[in-house]
């Protein structure tokens, strides 16, 4: 079954522990993002990445860091969490050459205390 | 920059009516736009995707129009099934890319049994 897998998908944890969340992707895509949705934002892309060891800001990338050594995976890395990181957040893949519609991972629920 | 609206933010509808949900965004000059839904706890499932060169796209009971020159897209759902209830998003890529996607902020709909 093709799909995007997060983990975790629920993490509370404190101020300044770093944490890592996963993404992998079955699809051989080459394009891989990471969202996040908060109330009254809507969804914000963090960084995004057009292929291995290609990676790029978003909107929102202060605090966060990724990096993309397999096509599959394309974790996000919280070097220092704060409790503005609080957030749901989303991975995505796509195929490349023309623009396929984005898959969607299931979410991580992050709460920074 | 690109902004994109959704309008009604909420709806609310009798089962078996036909409804629209409009999205508008303010540089037409986009790739593709999507529409995706998104269930509480889930992530988003692409529902349609419409390229620039095309007018609608057709899936089952859905229907999307794309009016680029007036910054303007629709999806209609016909026959509403209570199946249907979630937050509806539409997307259309940043200028200049084809796949850094910029958000509405969605029409969350209940269809009543």
């Amino acid at each position: 079954e093709a799909q995007v897998t997060q983990n975790p998908r629920y993490l509370i944890t404190v101020t300044g522990k770093k944490l890592t969340v996963t993404c992998s992707q079955n699809m051989n895509h080459e394009y891989m993002s990471w969202y996040r949705q908060d109330p009254g934002l809507g969804l914000r892309q963090i960084y995004y990445s057009m292929n291995v060891e290609v990676t790029d800001k978003g909107d929102v990338p202060e605090g966060y860091k990724v990096s993309r050594k397999e096509k599959r995976n394309f974790p996000l890395i919280l070097e220092s969490p704060s409790p503005n990181q609080t957030s749901l957040y989303f991975c995505a893949s796509s195929s490349g050459g023309r623009p396929q519609p984005q898959h969607f991972g299931d979410g991580t629920r992050l709460s920074i205390l | 920059k690109q902004e994109v609206t959704q309008i009604p933010a909420a709806l609310s509808v009798p089962e078996g009516e036909n409804l629209v949900l409009n999205c508008s965004f303010t540089d037409s000059a986009i790739y593709n736009l999507q529409w995706f839904r998104q269930d509480p706890g889930k992530g988003l499932t692409s529902l349609l995707l419409i390229q620039s060169s095309q007018r609608e796209q057709t899936s089952g009971r859905l229907n999307a129009s794309l009016d680029k020159s007036s910054g303007r897209s629709t999806l209609y759902i016909a026959a509403s099934q209570p199946g249907d209830s979630a937050t509806y998003l539409c997307a259309v890529p940043l200028s200049g890319s084809a796949r850094q996607l910029t958000f509405g902020s969605g029409t969350q709909l209940t269809v009543l049994p």
